[in-house]
């Protein structure tokens, strides 16, 4: 079946490093990929997606490149911020699953000053 | 903002009760689906409903039940209710594509502890 594979966490940064957090997925075809993010409290909220091969998503700063030959998709950030600080999924979704959302454990993120 | 409304935000509920949590989606948006969140962990999927139908299901027993209505907005039921039911309940809703592949968007969920 389906599953994704995040990289444990916690990770602590200072500001202005970079950020990488990896992602692997297992699929029977063609998924689409999604990083979501969920801030202390909230519900998720989409970052960024990409849905085929080489396709790369960004938002807010924020890079993934969609790795059929490596099955990746690892979240990037060449300077992170304070504001960044929250918990990160990456998530599957595929026709032969209804499109239903496969989330990663999450991996969370602490951004100090 | 989603605009994707949930409620209630918490909710206390005893072993064996029954509960009811409700999810409002975008206007337009035929698809909705049920995620169980527990503490520390990603999401899992409950089910999907597409024009008030359901048309998916993860592995969660019939207990856990849904409805969706013509107003764009849906029930999540949970029967006799056990504590590892405590968890954070998400709705998500999304958009109808010629494709069936449609980014899905988050309400803030519901919290429900079960003592």
């Amino acid at each position: 079946g389906n599953s994704v594979t995040q990289m444990e966490g916690p990770v602590t940064l200072s500001e202005e490093a970079f950020l990488t957090i990896n992602c692997t997925y297992t699929a029977t075809g063609y998924p689409s990929l999604f990083w979501y993010v969920q801030y202390p409290g909230e519900g998720l909220q989409l970052l960024l997606k990409a849905t085929k091969a080489d396709d790369k998503g960004s938002n807010k700063g924020f890079e993934a490149t969609y790795r059929k030959e490596t099955t990746s998709f690892h979240l990037e950030k060449g300077s992170v911020q304070v504001s960044d600080s929250a918990v990160y999924f990456c998530a599957l979704s595929e026709g032969n699953s209804g499109y239903a959302l496969n989330f990663g454990k999450g991996t969370s993120l602490l951004v100090t000053p | 903002e989603t605009g994707v409304t949930q409620s209630p935000t918490h909710l206390i509920k005893t072993r064996g009760q029954q509960v009811t949590l409700r999810c409002s989606s975008q206007s337009g948006h035929n698809t909705v689906s049920w995620y169980q969140q527990a503490l520390g962990q990603g999401p899992q999927f409950i089910f999907q409903y597409y024009r008030e139908e359901e048309n998916g299901r993860g592995n969660f027993p019939p207990r856990f039940s849904g409805l969706q209505f013509p107003n764009y907005s849906s029930e999540l039921n949970v029967n006799a209710l056990e504590l590892d039911d405590s968890a954070l309940y998400l709705c998500a809703s999304s958009p109808d594509s010629p494709s069936g592949q449609e980014t899905q968007y988050f309400g803030p969920g519901t919290r429900l502890l079960v003592l």
